[in-house]
C-alpha cells in the first residue's frame, strides 16, 4: 500500500534561513507526490507536485521539492524562509490501486518561522 | 471558478442533533472527497465519490455518518445523531480524473462543535 511519512511534527527556522520539511514515501510503481500547505482556519492549498521528469520541482510561494528515488524522499525546501510561511505542511502520494484515485496524506509538519 | 464551496463554515449543536454539511465541487470535477481533521487523528479520508457514485466509504466512522451526492454539483455529509467526539473540521475536496494528475482542491472547511 502507498504511504508517506513526515518524521518531524514541527520545524523551527529563523526568517531568512533556508528551510527543509522532510517527507519519505513508499509506493509500488511510479510515485505521484504532492505538497500542500494549510494556514490557520483555512483549507489545504496545493503547493507543488512531482509526476515525472526533472527531480527538482518548483511550486508556489518560492517553494521547491526534490524527488530522490534512491532515498524515496520528497523534501520540501525554500532558500529563504518568511514569517508568513508559518503553517502546517502536508506531503501526499497518489494511490493508484485498483479503482482508487485518492491521495494518501502524511501527518503534517508544523513550520514555525521566527522573526 | 469559485473553487470548492462548503457550508456552513461553523456549526455548533447539541449532542443528539442532526448535522448536515454541504459541498459544491469545482465545476467539471468528477471526484469528490470528504475528509475530517482533528488534532488527535490528523486528516482522515471519510468517503469519496466518482461521477456521483460512492467508491470507498471505509473511512466513515460508523452508521451515524452518511454521505450523498445526488448530482455532480452537490454533496452532503450527515451525522445523526451527533456526539461530542464528532467535533472536528470537515473538508470537502474535488479533483478531475480526466484532466490533471490527481491533485485535490479543498474547500475552506466546516468547523463542527458538538456540545
Amino acid at each position: 500500500a502507498q504511504s508517506v511519512a513526515q518524521p518531524e511534527d514541527q520545524v523551527n527556522v529563523a526568517e531568512g534561513n533556508p528551510l527543509t520539511v522532510k517527507c519519505t514515501y513508499s509506493v509500488s510503481g511510479n510515485p505521484y507526490l504532492f505538497w500542500y500547505v494549510q494556514y490557520p482556519n483555512r483549507g489545504l492549498q496545493f503547493l507543488l507536485k512531482y509526476i515525472t521528469g526533472d527531480n527538482l520541482v518548483k511550486g508556489s510561494y518560492g517553494f521547491e521539492a526534490e524527488f530522490n528515488k534512491s532515498q524515496t524522499s520528497f523534501h520540501l525546501k525554500k532558500p529563504s524562509a518568511l514569517v508568513s510561511d508559518s503553517a502546517l505542511y502536508f506531503c501526499a502520494v497518489r494511490d493508484w490501486g485498483g479503482a482508487t484515485n485518492k491521495l494518501i496524506f502524511g501527518t503534517g509538519t508544523l513550520l514555525a518561522v521566527q522573526p | 471558478d469559485a473553487g470548492v464551496i462548503q457550508s456552513p463554515r461553523h456549526e455548533v449543536t447539541e449532542m443528539g442533533q442532526e448535522v448536515t454539511l454541504r459541498c459544491k465541487p469545482i465545476s467539471g470535477h468528477d471526484y469528490l472527497f470528504w475528509y475530517r481533521q482533528t488534532m488527535m487523528r490528523g486528516l482522515e479520508l471519510l468517503i469519496y465519490f466518482n461521477n456521483n457514485v460512492p467508491i470507498d466509504d471505509s473511512g466513515m466512522p460508523e452508521d451515524r455518518f452518511s454521505a450523498k451526492m445526488p448530482n455532480a454539483s452537490f454533496s452532503t455529509l450527515k451525522i445523526q445523531p451527533s456526539e461530542p467526539r464528532d467535533s472536528a473540521v470537515y473538508f470537502c475536496a474535488s479533483s478531475s480524473g480526466r484532466q490533471g494528475t490527481g491533485e485535490l482542491f479543498f474547500g475552506e472547511g466546516s468547523r463542527l462543535t458538538v456540545l
